[in-house]
Formats: structure tokens, sequence, C-alpha cells
């Protein structure tokens, strides 16, 4: 059975503090796939990452970065600089290599204060 | 402008009327699903379809319908609703395979009172 843990229920961080947004899974399939989602107060879904269990490159897009290892099973999300506009819900997700059972952790709230 | 088109966004209603919630896609995927968002229990697949005529349940499909007559469209119906059927509801879509990003729409969100 697939799992998505996100323990961080809700995080406070002042403007232009770094976090990071932790996301462990568990999964027998040795082909796997996790993605980030971020929903902002509006509502909407919005896609932000996909990365593949073979390919443990962590990777920076501007002031996000993602760190993905194997060795302990986490997927974590670190936002550098932290800006308002940040403040969202974000998901971690997780899909077995075949078909398609895309499960999502329960979201990690984030709020940054000016 | 490619995108995932539910209808409506909000709705009001009472228990035991039926209804549905449209969702429409046009981006030739062959994959859509039905999630409810509900506080403190994140998104839970309600049922998906992986092409026309193909549909299955996911984790929470009591109480719920689809069909996917046609690759475009997957509406969600909810043939007697109940006040735990309050929720926020979103339809997804994907090209297919499983390192497909899901694509969402707006959301609908479902009063049943």
């Amino acid at each position: 059975a697939q799992k998505v843990t996100q323990a961080q229920t809700e995080i406070s961080v002042v403007e232009k503090e770094d976090v990071t947004l932790d996301c462990v899974y568990e999964t027998r399939d040795t082909t796997y796939y996790l993605f980030w989602y971020k929903q902002p107060p509006s509502g909407e879904l919005v896609f932000l990452i996909r990365r593949n269990s073979f390919d443990e490159q962590n990777e920076i897009s501007g002031r996000y970065s993602w760190n993905f290892q194997k060795s302990t099973s986490s997927f974590n999300f670190t936002i550098t600089a932290s800006q308002v506009v940040d403040s969202a819900v974000y998901f971690c997700a997780l899909n077995h290599g075949s078909g398609y059972a895309l499960n999502f952790g329960k979201g990690t709230s984030l709020l940054v204060t000016p | 402008e490619a995108q995932v088109t539910q209808n409506p966004r909000y709705l009001i209603t009472v228990t035991g009327k039926k209804l549905t919630v449209t969702c429409s896609q046009n981006m030739n995927h062959e994959y859509m699903s039905w999630y409810r968002q509900d506080p403190g229990l994140g998104l839970r697949q309600i049922y998906y379809s992986m092409n026309v005529e193909v549909t299955d349940k996911g984790d929470v499909p009591e109480g719920y319908k689809v069909s996917r007559k046609e690759k475009r469209n997957f509406p969600l119906i909810l043939e007697s609703p109940s006040p735990n059927q309050t929720s926020l509801y979103f339809c997804a879509s994907a090209s297919g395979g499983p390192n497909s990003p899901l694509h969402f729409g707006n959301g609908t969100r479902l009063t049943v009172t």
C-alpha cells in the first residue's frame, strides 16, 4: 500500500525566512513518481514538480528547491526567502509506476506574514 | 487555453435531491478523476477513469456515480446527496502515464442541508 505523510499540519514564518515542508512516503514499488502541488487561498490546485524514483537529483527553481532522498523515503520542499505570496496549502503526492493511483498527503498549510 | 472546467463553482442543495457536477477537459487526456477535499483529510479520490467507458472506484466512492461516455467529459452524479457529502470537489485530468501531473479544475463547493 502507498502512503504519504506530511507531518507538519501548519507552519507560520515571517517573510524572508527559509522554510522546509516535509514529505515522507511509503511504497513497495521500485518505480514510482512523486509530486508537489500548491493550493493558494483562491483554492485552485497547481502542479509544482514531479520526480521519478530513479532520479535522485535535487532540483532548484528560483526560490524553490526539492530534496529527494530514497534512503529516507523523503521528498522535502524548501522555500528560500519566503514571501507572502507563498502562503498556501502544499500537498505532496505519490503515484506508483503502473497505472494511475495518486495518493495525496494531508497537506501543510504555510502562512507567511510580513 | 488548456483547461479543466467544472460547473457549478458553488452549489447548495437539500438532502435527497439528485445533482450532477460537470467536468470537461480540452486537452484530449485519457485519464480523469474526481477528488473531494475535507479539512484535516486532504484530497481523497472518489472515482477515476482511464479512458472512455472505463471507470473505477477510488478510496471514497460510496454515494457517488460517474460516467465516461466521451473522452472530454466526466460528470459526477450524486443520486441522493446527504450532509456528509458537503465538501469541496475537484475534477482532474492527465495524459495517462503514471508520471503525468494532474491538471485540476477550479473546484465545486457543495453544501447539502
